[in-house]
């Protein structure tokens, strides 16, 4: 079954670095997404990424975070100078119909900022 | 202001019976309404949705209730199993690009 896959799955970092989240989507899949999750709480929209472009940002997405989709199999997040509070899971989701709910989410990576 | 939330954190149920997790929304203009079912250490995986003009939808073992009136959206799981142990998420689509507000969660934990 295809799948979303994420590296690195467990990243820690100090504050301050730049941080690069890899992302491959299901293969024929057009909307891309990255979520992230504190630890024990809600999932939270962070981007959406449609035909090379943002879609839709939360207040999260701030200057600081970037998304790609540098060739035609990978999606990243980039984060350029992380603070404590951007410890979290961070997933990406793939689908390939925007009108449901069905997102496909990878298994995470955990990004922790020392 | 406009939130997904859900009643209860915990949820408990002996290994057999039914489960019922429940979920209150506020934005009346979501098309879809989605359950979504998160293991430990994994990333949210999709139960079953429904649409705004639906009230019930079944699945396999699941059923999902979508009340307009009083904006509640529940899911029922049957014979519930061990392996349903997991914290579920309700979610509704309220972007134009399908993006997904999600509550806060609710752990539900199967006694063998």
């Amino acid at each position: 079954e295809p799948e979303v896959t994420q590296t690195p799955s467990h990243q820690v970092t100090q504050m301050g670095q730049e941080v690069i989240l890899r992302c491959v989507p299901i293969s024929n899949h057009l909307y891309f997404y990255w979520y992230r999750q504190i630890l024990g709480q809600k999932v939270e929209f962070l981007v959406s990424f449609y035909n090379n472009e943002i879609s839709e940002k939360s207040e999260i997405f701030d200057d600081q975070f970037s998304v790609e989709r540098p060739d035609g199999s990978n999606f990243t997040l980039k984060i350029r100078s992380t603070k404590l509070e951007d410890s979290a899971m961070y997933f990406c989701a793939s689908s390939g119909n925007r009108n449901t709910g069905e997102l496909f989410f990878g298994e995470g990576s955990r990004l922790t900022v020392l | 202001g406009e939130s997904v939330g859900l009643h209860l954190p915990t949820l408990s149920v002996q290994e057999g019976d039914n489960s019922i997790i429940n979920c209150a929304y506020s934005n009346s203009a979501s098309d879809y309404f989605i359950w979504y079912k998160q293991e430990s250490g994994k990333g949210p995986q999709f139960i079953i949705d429904i649409r705004s003009n639906m009230d019930k939808r079944q699945g396999q073992r699941v059923t999902v209730l979508l009340n307009k009136t009083v904006k509640h959206l529940s899911l029922q799981i049957a014979a519930t199993q061990p392996g349903d142990s997991a914290v579920y998420f309700c979610a509704e689509n309220r972007g134009s690009q399908g993006n997904l507000i999600f509550g806060k969660g609710t752990k539900l934990s199967v006694k063998p």
